[in-house]
């Protein structure tokens, strides 16, 4: 199993440009969520989801947009990228708990955007 | 909102010393994460606590959830160079995570 991935691993844009981040996991999880770590500052949820077809809004969405066509991706858009945006994009997704509760995390290996 | 603090931001010891990070909570927390992020790498999950007072244990590393599970502590015994890393908490509020800002640990060889 590759666990999760993520595509790409380094990305260059100027400001105004816009691009897709990838997120995809082969474990079956429902839950899926994107996550940006800037220094000093953990790690920060842009977006979430909780199954197909459903996404929700983390501490910092503004400026990003998801979506979840399929149960094993998860994909992060920048539509006017601002140099504010230069971070590390972590994917992560978990598997649901019966009854309630949560699981691990498993986390991608990150993408590494700088907009100039 | 909920918030989630961990202390000290950074920390240097020589290896062989002892090592505390401390995470606490503005809200009660149903359980606690810990993970740890090597330089360059991405967060690995380590333990998950969910009992008042619970107290874990991995090898080297000792892991304590507060009796009002609003704080949580992580303390390595006599540190090694493999340890070297950015140690996280993380508490749930509904569906989300929240992650403490980290504590970066430097052993000295």
């Amino acid at each position: 199993n590759a666990g999760v991935t993520q595509t790409p691993k380094f990305r260059v844009l100027k400001t105004g440009q816009s691009m897709t981040l990838l997120c995809a996991q082969d474990m079956n999880h429902e839950y899926m969520y994107w996550y940006r770590q800037d220094p000093g500052m953990g790690l920060r949820l842009i977006h979430y989801s909780v199954g197909e077809g459903t996404t929700a809004k983390g501490e910092v969405p503004d400026g990003y947009n998801v979506s979840r066509l399929k149960k094993q991706n998860f994909l992060l858009g920048l539509e006017s990228a601002a140099p504010s945006q230069t971070s590390v994009y972590f994917c992560a997704s978990s598997s649901r708990v019966a009854g309630g509760g949560y699981n691990e995390q498993f986390f991608g290996p990150g993408t590494r955007l700088t907009v100039l | 909102g909920q918030q989630v603090m961990q202390i000290p931001q950074y920390q240097h010891v020589q290896e062989g010393e002892d090592f505390t990070t401390y995470c606490n909570s503005s809200t009660t927390l149903s359980n606690i994460q810990w993970y740890k992020q090597r330089p360059g790498g991405h967060p690995v999950f380590l333990i998950q606590l969910v009992k008042s007072g619970e107290v874990k244990k991995q090898k080297r590393l000792t892991f304590q959830f507060g009796e009002a599970k609003k704080n949580s502590s992580l303390h390595i015994t006599a540190t090694q160079t493999t340890d070297v890393g950015t140690y996280f908490c993380a508490g749930p509020g509904g569906n989300q995570f929240y992650f403490g800002t980290g504590t970066s640990l430097t052993v000295i060889p």
